[in-house]
């Protein structure tokens, strides 16, 4: 099973700042790597998938990179909405797997 | 608008068993690969199990190997989850998650999730 690390478990940052997010895999997922916005009582939300690709909808704010083993987020700008639990996800082998998360909140 | 409706979730004891159900509408269901995505509370995600778009191909997650049945209806587009000898460790929100495109393992559309709790 390929094992996901997300690193910091949690950030704290205020509106307007830079967030960079960061995920490393216990072996090369390639670029199969997916990341996802989850807010309090709601459903998870695709927001990148292929380590770079923005979902449909998602703003240019959000923005990944990587490959092989370790992947960033990076959020340019905090907005209000953007504070939530964000999680990375490989579909490059079975059993498809998540990150523990990383918790942006309000400074 | 793509829609999936979870429902059949509830408190149960343990060793009981629950069928969940997802309905799915706003798209040709019997193109996409279907997922069943848990989520212990407060806890992060866990991919439970994956059907192919024909139902011909199906995974499961170790943790519910031998105890968990996914299927599908096509014609009535549904997905279920046959969840039986159920543990306390399976008490989570169930979500019905759709399969961006084929075997792509992309999670781009999800329901609100139906809630199990495995209790005495």
């Amino acid at each position: 099973e390929i094992v996901l690390t997300q690193s910091p478990a949690t950030l704290s940052l205020s509106p307007g700042e830079r967030a960079t997010l960061s995920c490393r895999a216990s072996q090369s997922v390639s670029s199969n790597l997916a990341w996802y916005q989850q807010k309090p009582g709601q459903a998870p939300r695709l927001l990148i998938y292929d380590t770079s690709n923005r979902a449909t909808g998602i703003p240019a704010r959000f923005s990944g990179s990587g490959s092989g083993t370790d992947f960033t987020l990076t959020i340019s700008s905090l907005e209000p909405e953007d504070f939530a639990v964000y999680y990375c996800q490989q579909r490059s082998a079975w059993p498809r797997t998540f990150g523990p998360g990383t918790k942006v909140d309000i400074k | 608008e793509v829609q999936l409706v979870e429902s059949g979730g509830g408190l149960v004891q343990p060793g009981g068993s629950l069928r969940l159900s997802c309905a799915a509408s706003g798209f040709t269901f019997n193109n996409y690969e279907m997922n069943w995505v848990r989520q212990a509370p407060g806890k992060g995600l866990e991919w439970v199990s994956y059907i192919s778009a024909s139902g011909s191909t199906i995974y499961y997650a170790d943790s519910v190997r031998g105890r968990f049945t996914v299927s599908r209806d096509n014609a009535r587009n549904s997905l279920f989850l046959q969840m039986n000898s159920l543990r306390a460790e399976d008490t989570a929100i169930y979500y019905c998650v759709r399969d961006q495109y084929y075997g792509s393992g992309i999670f781009n559309q999800w329901g609100q999730g139906t809630l199990v709790a495995v209790s005495s």
